[in-house]
């Protein structure tokens, strides 16, 4: 069964930081691991996808890279604002899934401080 | 283009009631698949739903139930709640595809009393 854990539960640090999230997925076969932000009471908004064949992917100021043999991944914030504050969640889909359902992890809850 | 929608935003029921959720894809979209996320936890698979049937299942009771109607659009059921019921319980649909990212909705805050 897969579990996957994120390190750690809750950050806080002060604007302009730059932050690494982790991630950490028991059964390396997967097809891709994605990367989510959710704010207070709100739903889960997509950030990164990373394909198991894929290394890292990238997006403005957000770096995510996936090591499959070691199940892990890191999410590499650069220049933290205080609109960064959120809950990050890393979720991966596994191969012998018949559809694709994500097994999520217990999220890291990010407090960027002005 | 409209994104994922989920109705109602709110819910108050009393232990033992039913409720129905509701969830319309994004356009485009013909998988929907329901999670369930309790406070300060990480969502959980509940089922997907492709072409009208099931596809896949999470370790939920059969109280837990769905259906997909020919516009693709989702409804979630459950019966007999439970205070440990309460939850956020989101809906995300994507392309059947292997690859396809899942967009999810903002979710339906469900509270048992």
């Amino acid at each position: 069964k897969q579990e996957v854990t994120q390190i750690p539960a809750a950050l806080s640090v002060p604007e302009g930081e730059n932050l690494v999230l982790n991630c950490s997925f028991t059964d390396s076969a997967i097809y891709n691991l994605q990367w989510f932000r959710q704010d207070p009471g709100k739903g889960l908004t997509s950030l990164l996808l990373i394909q198991s064949s894929q290394r890292e992917q990238t997006s403005g100021r957000l770096n995510a890279s996936l090591d499959k043999s070691s199940g892990r991944s890191t999410l590499y914030i650069a220049a933290s604002q205080p609109g960064d504050s959120a809950t990050y969640l890393c979720a991966v889909r596994g191969l012998y899934n018949a559809g694709n359902m994500l097994t999520f992890g217990g999220g890291t809850r990010l407090m960027v401080k002005p | 283009d409209a994104g994922v929608t989920q109705s109602p935003t709110h819910l108050i029921k009393t232990r033992g009631q039913q409720v129905t959720l509701r969830c319309s894809p994004k356009s485009g979209h013909d998988t929907v698949s329901w999670y369930q996320q309790a406070l300060g936890q990480g969502p959980q698979f509940i089922f997907q739903y492709y072409e009208e049937e099931e596809r896949q299942r999470g370790n939920f009771p059969d109280r837990f139930s769905g259906h997909q109607f020919p516009n693709y659009s989702s409804e979630l059921n459950v019966n007999a709640l439970l205070l440990g019921d309460s939850a956020l319980y989101l809906c995300a649909s994507s392309w059947t595809g292997v690859e396809s990212p899942l967009h999810f909705g903002n979710g339906t805050r469900l509270t048992v009393t």
